[in-house]
């Protein structure tokens, strides 16, 4: 079963550093992209970045860049979203999801995040 | 950043309805634009991408269409497991941006 596995709830202060995971199994993890997604509570969608385990290769949303790292271990499959020093509006629930390519009939190629993880629950209070 | 302005932000409906959900982008996205479901508690589900096409094992109520800058999301026949949040995404560029979502509600 092809499926991410996430780390689970994490309770911080400000100023603290985090390091959350996300375990892939069921399928060639250094072929697929994996991105983060951030949603804070009630609220919608934020896309953060994204890392090609082949080479390591990260892309990050404007708004993110500096703020989190993104990163990925190829020997346990597993891809990580880490930062320096917590702050309380990172309080949020944080999805790690695979990015595949998916072709339509006029050849044209379609990025979807089409496997998710659970969700890692990250709390920032003092 | 290319913006997806959802329209309407929450709806109330009830089973059998016809449900149709507008998603606008900032620009011309041609039909790189997917949808996804979002129940409480639930990480995301894709149902469709490239504006119209449906994921496999979703439910054919669930239509997609559009292109361009104005998407819509059309359920033909809400369902009582229906109820949940639609997010539209762009895959035009990065980064590939969400709406806010439709929340849809029981009436």
């Amino acid at each position: 079963e092809v499926q991410l596995v996430q780390s689970g709830v994490e309770v911080k202060e400000p100023g603290e550093s985090l390091k959350i995971s996300c375990k892939a199994s069921g399928y060639s993890f250094i072929s697929y992209w994996i991105g983060w997604v951030r949603q804070k509570p009630g609220k919608g969608l934020e896309w953060m970045g994204i890392i090609y385990p082949g080479d390591s290769d990260t892309t990050y949303s404007p708004s993110f860049q500096g703020q989190v790292s993104i990163s990925d271990d190829k020997s346990i499959n597993t891809a990580y979203l880490q930062w320096s020093s917590l702050k309380a509006s990172d309080t949020a629930m944080y999805y790690c999801a695979r990015q595949s390519r998916f072709i339509t009939g006029n050849v044209a190629s379609h990025l979807v995040f089409d496997i998710w993880g659970q969700g890692t629950m990250v709390t920032v209070s003092s | 950043d290319i913006q997806m302005t959802p329209s309407p932000s929450s709806l109330s409906a009830s089973v059998g309805d016809r449900v149709t959900i507008t998603c606008r982008a900032s620009q011309d996205i041609s039909s790189y634009l997917n949808w996804y479901q979002q129940k409480p508690g639930k990480a995301p589900k894709l149902l469709i991408y490239a504006a119209s096409y449906l994921q496999s094992g979703v439910p054919s109520r669930f239509s997609g269409s559009g292109s361009g800058t104005v998407f819509t999301l059309t359920i033909s026949s809400l369902q009582p497991e229906d109820f949940a949040t639609y997010f539209c995404q762009q895959s035009y560029n990065s980064p590939r941006t969400f709406g806010q979502g439709t929340k849809v509600q029981m009436k």
